[in-house]
């Protein structure tokens, strides 16, 4: 069974303050792992999709890196308006289009 | 553009009532999906679309019945509603795959409580 684990389950940051959020799965031949973003009261909205084992995204104060277990979202000098919550999911070659999703974890920025 | 729109974005039910949760996407998306999110869980898949007229169960379909006439519409039955079917239900959809993964798109949900 595909498992994704998140932690922490919740942070809280001084605004410019630089994180990581952790992202630990199980699958049976990973053919995607996914990070998403969630506003409250929103659906998710999608950020990157990582592929193999090494590879890299950007996009803002974001970067998501992948290892063979587990995936990390580094979040550089946050900004208020980077609060949200933080959702990672994978997506199992012997699942087709199935996402495994992870419980979040939400970030706080203050300011 | 609307991308995935879902109706309504609040109900409350008795229990044992039934309603139909609506989505529909203006994407030319082949594959749809509906996740229910329980307050700090993750999302679990109920039933999944690939295509007009087929569908399969998810993770979570028990209480819940799905039907895809058409390529936009993916409508959510919950028939005799139960208090364990309060939460929040998002839609998404996501492009027929060729050779590599593709992106799930979202919906902004329907909170739905069960009293």
């Amino acid at each position: 069974e595909d498992q994704v684990t998140q932690s922490p389950e919740a942070l809280r940051l001084q605004e410019g303050e630089s994180s990581s959020l952790n992202c630990s799965y199980t699958v049976s031949g990973l053919r995607g792992l996914f990070w998403y973003r969630q506003d409250p009261g929103k659906g998710p909205e999608f950020l990157f999709t990582l592929y193999s084992a090494g590879e890299e995204k950007e996009k803002e104060r974001l970067k998501a890196t992948l290892t063979k277990k587990e995936s990390f979202l580094h979040i550089t000098a946050p900004k208020p308006e980077d609060s949200a919550t933080y959702l990672c999911a994978v997506q199992a070659i012997a699942a087709g289009n199935k996402l495994t999703f992870g419980g979040g974890t939400r970030v706080l920025v203050k300011p | 553009n609307a991308g995935v729109t879902q109706t309504p974005k609040f109900r409350i039910l008795k229990i044992g009532q039934s309603m139909t949760l609506q989505c529909t996407q203006d994407m030319n998306h082949n594959y749809m999906y509906w996740y229910r999110q329980d307050p700090g869980m993750g999302l679990k898949l109920i039933y999944y679309s690939v295509g007009a007229g087929i569908t399969d169960k998810g993770e979570v379909p028990n209480g819940y019945n799905v039907s895809r006439s058409t390529t936009e519409d993916f409508p959510l039955r919950l028939e005799l509603a139960a208090p364990s079917q309060t939460s929040v239900y998002f839609c998404a959809s996501s492009p027929l795959p060729a050779t590599s993964t593709d992106t799930q798109y979202f919906g902004p949900g329907t909170r739905l409580t069960v009293l």
